[in-house]
């Protein structure tokens, strides 16, 4: 069974600052995907970076990126210059087989201004 | 981009109806949709998957005749809560993959809240 987890139920940046949001997951598989998704207070899911498991750079996108440690199961986000519109849930994702998700518990991010 | 919408958004209903969640791919095919349940400040988790064509494949512990999934068209998956009670008040959530296959982006719809009284 795949687990996910995230250990910052809560985390708080000053805007303009730097955070980095943490995960770590569990999987025998060789094969999957990892994303960082955002929940806004809207409900919408948003889907922020992606990480292919065989693909040992690590994704960026902007001002988001991400720390990637296949051994250890790592998982990190870190979110450069941020902005009072990234303040949401964000969930650590895993995909493995079949298309099937598996999410950490969220971790809540205040951006203050 | 791809879009996935629900629809009702919000729905209130009184125990011991029915209700029905529609989800689409609005502008592309989805052989498979996924549909989550996700409660007040906790995460979500997968309910289903639903296939079109065939039977839903339920996650253990899913009452798969109180949570009756159909997916009778290529851009249409329906959920339908059965006899609703007060505890299944929930934000529900479904998704499809774009047609890329499996290294497409998942899309979610915006939720769907079920509140029963």
């Amino acid at each position: 069974a795949q687990t996910v987890t995230q250990s910052q139920p809560e985390m708080s940046v000053q805007e303009a600052e730097t955070v980095t949001l943490s995960c770590t997951y569990d999987t025998s598989e060789s094969d999957y995907y990892l994303f960082w998704y955002k929940q806004p207070p809207s409900r919408q899911m948003i889907l922020v970076i992606r990480q292919e498991a065989y693909k040992q750079q690590n994704a960026t996108e902007n001002r988001f990126s991400v720390n990637f440690q296949k051994a250890a199961k790592s998982f990190s986000l870190k979110i450069s210059d941020s902005q009072l519109g990234d303040a949401a849930m964000y969930f650590c994702v895993q995909e493995t087989s079949g298309s099937r998700l598996t999410f950490g518990e969220g971790t809540q991010l205040t951006v203050n201004p | 981009g791809a879009v996935v919408s629900q629809h009702p958004s919000w729905v209130i209903c009184k125990s011991g109806t029915s209700v029905k969640i529609e989800c689409r791919s609005l502008d592309f095919q989805a052989t498979t949709m996924f549909w989550y349940r996700q409660f007040p400040k906790q995460s979500l988790m997968l309910m289903a998957t639903s296939n079109e064509g065939s039977k839903a494949t339920y996650e253990q512990g899913v009452e798969k005749d109180k949570f009756l999934i159909n997916h009778a068209s290529l851009t249409l998956s329906t959920l339908t809560v059965t006899s609703a009670h007060p505890e299944d008040s929930s934000f529900y959530i479904c998704s499809a993959r774009a047609p890329e296959g499996h290294t497409g982006e998942l899309f979610f719809g915006e939720g769907s809240r079920l509140t029963v009284l």
